[in-house]
Protein backbone atom coordinates (compact mmCIF):
# COMPACT_ATOMS: atom_id res chain seq x y z
CA UNK A 1 0.00 0.00 0.00
CA UNK A 2 1.60 3.48 -1.01
CA UNK A 3 -1.17 4.90 0.68
CA UNK A 4 -1.62 8.99 -0.34
CA UNK A 5 0.75 9.90 -2.77
CA UNK A 6 1.09 13.36 -3.92
CA UNK A 7 2.34 15.01 -7.19
CA UNK A 8 4.53 17.20 -7.82
CA UNK A 9 6.58 17.41 -4.46
CA UNK A 10 8.12 20.66 -5.31
CA UNK A 11 6.78 23.50 -7.94
CA UNK A 12 7.53 27.48 -8.96
CA UNK A 13 4.30 29.26 -10.50
CA UNK A 14 4.77 32.41 -12.38
CA UNK A 15 1.87 34.78 -11.32
CA UNK A 16 -1.32 34.45 -13.46
CA UNK A 17 -0.41 30.68 -14.34
CA UNK A 18 -2.00 27.27 -13.64
CA UNK A 19 -1.51 23.95 -12.43
CA UNK A 20 -3.07 21.27 -11.31
CA UNK A 21 -1.81 19.23 -7.77
CA UNK A 22 -2.07 15.53 -8.10
CA UNK A 23 -3.36 13.44 -5.02
CA UNK A 24 -4.19 9.93 -5.94
CA UNK A 25 -4.68 7.26 -2.53
CA UNK A 26 -4.87 3.27 -2.34
CA UNK A 27 -7.03 2.91 0.57
CA UNK A 28 -10.37 3.21 -0.77
CA UNK A 29 -11.20 5.57 1.70
CA UNK A 30 -14.20 7.87 1.28
CA UNK A 31 -13.28 10.95 2.60
CA UNK A 32 -10.27 13.03 1.43
CA UNK A 33 -9.35 16.64 2.00
CA UNK A 34 -6.78 19.10 0.75
CA UNK A 35 -5.28 21.54 3.27
CA UNK A 36 -2.79 23.90 2.84
CA UNK A 37 -0.10 24.44 5.20
CA UNK A 38 1.64 28.19 5.78
CA UNK A 39 5.39 29.29 7.60
CA UNK A 40 5.09 28.36 11.28
CA UNK A 41 1.09 27.96 10.51
CA UNK A 42 -1.29 25.08 11.47
CA UNK A 43 -3.02 23.00 8.81
CA UNK A 44 -6.42 25.15 6.52
CA UNK A 45 -8.73 23.22 5.15
CA UNK A 46 -9.36 24.26 1.12
CA UNK A 47 -11.66 21.69 -0.23
CA UNK A 48 -13.22 18.07 1.07
CA UNK A 49 -14.91 15.21 -0.55
CA UNK A 50 -17.02 12.86 1.15
CA UNK A 51 -16.87 10.25 -2.40
CA UNK A 52 -16.67 10.24 -5.72
CA UNK A 53 -18.69 12.92 -7.54
CA UNK A 54 -19.19 15.15 -4.13
CA UNK A 55 -17.15 18.06 -2.90
CA UNK A 56 -17.06 20.66 -0.79
CA UNK A 57 -15.52 23.93 0.16
CA UNK A 58 -13.68 24.31 3.18
CA UNK A 59 -12.25 27.24 5.07
CA UNK A 60 -10.29 28.98 2.94
CA UNK A 61 -11.71 27.53 -1.32
CA UNK A 62 -11.03 30.59 -2.81
CA UNK A 63 -8.88 30.66 -6.06
CA UNK A 64 -9.20 26.60 -5.86
CA UNK A 65 -10.87 24.02 -7.30
CA UNK A 66 -11.88 20.33 -7.34
CA UNK A 67 -13.14 17.19 -8.35
CA UNK A 68 -13.53 14.21 -7.46
CA UNK A 69 -14.68 11.88 -10.22
CA UNK A 70 -13.12 8.52 -8.91
CA UNK A 71 -12.41 7.47 -4.99
CA UNK A 72 -8.89 7.07 -5.27
CA UNK A 73 -8.13 10.51 -7.37
CA UNK A 74 -8.75 14.27 -5.67
CA UNK A 75 -6.98 16.52 -7.71
CA UNK A 76 -6.72 19.92 -6.74
CA UNK A 77 -6.52 23.06 -9.38
CA UNK A 78 -5.12 26.53 -9.53
CA UNK A 79 -6.60 28.62 -12.41
CA UNK A 80 -4.23 32.15 -11.72
CA UNK A 81 -1.62 31.60 -9.48
CA UNK A 82 -1.13 33.95 -7.16
CA UNK A 83 1.64 34.97 -4.67
CA UNK A 84 -0.39 34.34 -1.33
CA UNK A 85 -1.10 30.74 -2.81
CA UNK A 86 2.64 30.03 -1.96
CA UNK A 87 2.20 27.33 0.86
CA UNK A 88 2.76 23.67 1.47
CA UNK A 89 -0.03 21.50 0.32
CA UNK A 90 -1.11 18.59 1.98
CA UNK A 91 -3.62 15.89 0.71
CA UNK A 92 -4.92 13.36 3.65
CA UNK A 93 -7.50 10.57 2.75
CA UNK A 94 -9.76 8.84 5.98
CA UNK A 95 -12.21 5.94 5.95
CA UNK A 96 -15.38 6.78 7.36
CA UNK A 97 -15.83 4.02 10.15
CA UNK A 98 -11.77 4.55 11.19
CA UNK A 99 -11.40 8.33 11.43
CA UNK A 100 -7.49 8.49 11.45
CA UNK A 101 -6.81 10.41 8.07
CA UNK A 102 -3.72 9.84 6.31
CA UNK A 103 -1.32 12.37 4.59
CA UNK A 104 0.08 12.45 1.34
CA UNK A 105 3.98 13.79 1.48
CA UNK A 106 3.05 17.23 0.65
CA UNK A 107 3.94 19.67 -2.03
CA UNK A 108 5.85 22.56 -1.55
CA UNK A 109 4.35 25.49 -3.98
CA UNK A 110 6.16 29.05 -4.66
CA UNK A 111 4.21 31.40 -6.73
CA UNK A 112 6.72 34.46 -7.70
CA UNK B 1 -18.06 25.70 12.10
CA UNK B 2 -14.95 24.48 14.50
CA UNK B 3 -12.47 26.67 16.53
CA UNK B 4 -9.41 25.13 17.94
CA UNK B 5 -7.11 27.03 19.75
CA UNK B 6 -3.81 25.48 20.82
CA UNK B 7 -1.27 26.46 23.38
CA UNK B 8 1.44 27.15 23.66
CA UNK B 9 3.05 27.91 20.47
CA UNK B 10 6.38 27.07 21.59
CA UNK B 11 7.87 24.42 24.45
CA UNK B 12 11.46 23.51 25.47
CA UNK B 13 11.84 20.90 28.02
CA UNK B 14 15.13 19.33 29.40
CA UNK B 15 15.16 15.64 28.28
CA UNK B 16 13.48 13.64 30.63
CA UNK B 17 11.15 15.66 31.54
CA UNK B 18 7.36 15.84 30.58
CA UNK B 19 5.69 17.89 27.95
CA UNK B 20 1.97 19.19 28.09
CA UNK B 21 0.32 20.85 24.85
CA UNK B 22 -3.29 21.98 25.64
CA UNK B 23 -6.21 22.92 23.22
CA UNK B 24 -9.61 23.82 23.43
CA UNK B 25 -12.68 23.24 20.67
CA UNK B 26 -15.82 25.22 20.25
CA UNK B 27 -18.30 22.83 18.57
CA UNK B 28 -19.88 21.21 21.45
CA UNK B 29 -20.41 18.67 18.86
CA UNK B 30 -17.20 17.23 17.77
CA UNK B 31 -16.66 13.95 18.68
CA UNK B 32 -13.30 12.88 17.86
CA UNK B 33 -9.84 14.53 18.52
CA UNK B 34 -6.48 13.19 17.07
CA UNK B 35 -3.21 14.80 18.28
CA UNK B 36 -0.14 14.75 14.95
CA UNK B 37 3.26 15.15 15.15
CA UNK B 38 5.11 16.76 12.13
CA UNK B 39 8.79 16.25 11.26
CA UNK B 40 10.69 19.19 10.21
CA UNK B 41 9.71 18.87 6.21
CA UNK B 42 7.68 15.63 6.64
CA UNK B 43 3.66 15.03 7.05
CA UNK B 44 1.72 14.85 9.59
CA UNK B 45 1.45 11.71 11.50
CA UNK B 46 -1.27 10.64 13.95
CA UNK B 47 0.27 9.75 17.51
CA UNK B 48 -2.70 9.42 18.95
CA UNK B 49 -6.39 10.16 19.34
CA UNK B 50 -9.46 10.26 21.87
CA UNK B 51 -13.28 9.69 21.04
CA UNK B 52 -15.99 11.81 23.04
CA UNK B 53 -16.99 8.65 24.90
CA UNK B 54 -13.51 8.05 26.39
CA UNK B 55 -11.98 10.30 28.95
CA UNK B 56 -8.20 9.52 28.81
CA UNK B 57 -5.85 6.93 26.62
CA UNK B 58 -2.53 6.32 26.88
CA UNK B 59 -0.19 4.99 24.94
CA UNK B 60 3.42 4.28 26.50
CA UNK B 61 5.16 7.55 26.86
CA UNK B 62 1.76 9.92 25.51
CA UNK B 63 -1.77 9.97 26.88
CA UNK B 64 -4.26 12.20 25.82
CA UNK B 65 -7.05 13.60 28.57
CA UNK B 66 -10.55 15.20 27.11
CA UNK B 67 -12.75 17.18 29.23
CA UNK B 68 -16.17 17.41 27.47
CA UNK B 69 -17.78 20.00 29.34
CA UNK B 70 -14.99 21.87 29.55
CA UNK B 71 -14.34 21.77 26.04
CA UNK B 72 -10.65 21.16 26.28
CA UNK B 73 -7.91 18.43 25.36
CA UNK B 74 -4.33 17.60 26.46
CA UNK B 75 -1.47 15.69 25.30
CA UNK B 76 0.95 14.80 27.85
CA UNK B 77 4.48 13.40 27.00
CA UNK B 78 6.47 11.88 29.81
CA UNK B 79 10.20 11.32 29.89
CA UNK B 80 10.63 13.65 26.65
CA UNK B 81 13.53 12.10 24.47
CA UNK B 82 15.58 14.47 21.41
CA UNK B 83 13.31 11.80 18.77
CA UNK B 84 10.41 13.93 20.18
CA UNK B 85 11.64 17.40 19.15
CA UNK B 86 8.84 17.95 16.52
CA UNK B 87 5.97 20.50 15.91
CA UNK B 88 2.65 18.96 17.24
CA UNK B 89 -1.08 19.50 16.47
CA UNK B 90 -4.27 19.11 17.99
CA UNK B 91 -7.46 18.69 16.02
CA UNK B 92 -11.03 18.31 16.20
CA UNK B 93 -13.46 16.19 13.62
CA UNK B 94 -17.21 17.16 13.60
CA UNK B 95 -20.18 16.18 11.79
CA UNK B 96 -21.61 18.33 9.04
CA UNK B 97 -25.07 18.51 8.60
CA UNK B 98 -26.33 17.29 5.54
CA UNK B 99 -23.10 14.57 5.97
CA UNK B 100 -19.46 14.66 6.25
CA UNK B 101 -17.37 15.42 9.05
CA UNK B 102 -14.73 18.20 8.67
CA UNK B 103 -11.14 18.19 10.74
CA UNK B 104 -9.96 21.44 12.28
CA UNK B 105 -6.56 21.73 13.53
CA UNK B 106 -4.72 23.94 15.88
CA UNK B 107 -2.63 26.24 14.98
CA UNK B 108 0.67 23.54 16.47
CA UNK B 109 2.90 23.31 19.27
CA UNK B 110 7.08 23.71 18.12
CA UNK B 111 8.52 21.29 20.97
CA UNK B 112 12.19 21.57 21.52
CA UNK B 113 13.84 18.75 23.53
CA UNK B 114 16.85 19.75 25.41
CA UNK B 115 20.10 17.55 25.86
Amino acid sequence: NAGVTQTPKFRILKIGQSMTLQCTQDMNHNYMYWYRQDPGMGLKLIYYSVGAGITDKGEVPNGYNVSRSTTEDFPLRLELAAPSQTSVYFCAAADTMNTEAFFGQGTRLTVV
Amino acid sequence: GENVEQHPSTLSVQEGDSAVIKCTYSDSASNYFPWYKQELGKRPQLIIDIRSNVGEKKDQRIAVTLNKTAKHFSLHITETQPEDSAVYFCAAKYEVTGGGNKLTFGTGTQLKVEL
